[in-house]
């Protein structure tokens, strides 16, 4: 079975811009969740999404999106970027979420100038 | 609210050392799962383990095992002998049931940077 995969891996934008990250679970996986890691706050919960209904937000501020598809694909964006949420983004998919184990995938390294 | 600490930043070890990764956390829900997730350099986390609030039975797998104890609200985990593809950091997670804040989300620690040396 393929992994979750996330594109592009690398991005490079300036602040004010907007930016569209892409995720694509593993089959037959109904939920999806997102994750920001920066060194200085570590890993934080963006949101999660099962069935194309977020279910859950971390306290990230109206900026920071996402939606679901009905194939489960995610997308997340993040409107008029700061320099602060340059960062590692991760995508993370389960089976239904909840307890299930979440498997990540490679990420996607946003920078911002 | 849920809570996981890695009070070691950084771990230095010789190749063929044991190594102990601390966990605590901190959960007001009495059903809950713990993870382990390990990040090489290449960003990508890759799952260890996963354990429900009602299991405390220890495990080992391979080179390592890990030692969960409620009592102490601890989820540590050992390498034995370890070798230089060890080398990464290391998270503990926390996964809440229910509806609330914490539920559909894991709560990461800090990670522990583990660096064996040949």
């Amino acid at each position: 079975k393929a992994g979750v995969t996330q594109t592009p891996r690398y991005l490079i934008k300036t602040r004010g811009q907007q930016v569209t990250l892409s995720c694509s679970p593993i089959s037959g996986h109904r939920s999806v969740s997102w994750y920001q890691q920066t060194p200085g706050q570590g890993l934080q919960f963006l949101f999660e999404y099962f069935s194309e209904t977020q279910r859950n937000k971390g306290n990230f501020p109206g900026r920071f999106s996402g939606r679901q598809f009905s194939n489960s694909r995610s997308e997340m964006n993040v409107s008029t970027l700061e320099l602060g949420d340059s960062a590692l983004y991760l995508c993370a998919s389960s089976l239904s979420g909840g307890y299930d184990t979440q498997y990540f995938g490679p990420g996607t390294r946003l920078t911002v100038l | 609210a849920q809570k996981v600490t890695q009070a070691q930043t950084e771990i230095s070890v010789v190749e063929k050392e044991d190594v102990t990764l601390d966990c605590v956390y901190e959960t007001r829900d009495t059903t809950y799962y713990l993870f382990w997730y390990k990040q090489p350099p290449s960003g990508e986390l890759v799952f260890l383990i996963r354990r429900n609030s009602f299991d405390e039975q220890n495990e080992i797998s391979g080179r390592y095992s890990w030692n969960f104890q409620k009592s102490t609200s601890s989820f540590n985990f050992t390498i034995t002998a370890s070798q230089v593809v060890d080398s990464a950091v290391y998270f503990c997670a926390l996964s809440e049931a229910g509806s609330g804040a914490g539920s559909y989300q894991l709560t990461f620690g800090k990670g522990t940077k583990l660096s064996v040396i040949p």
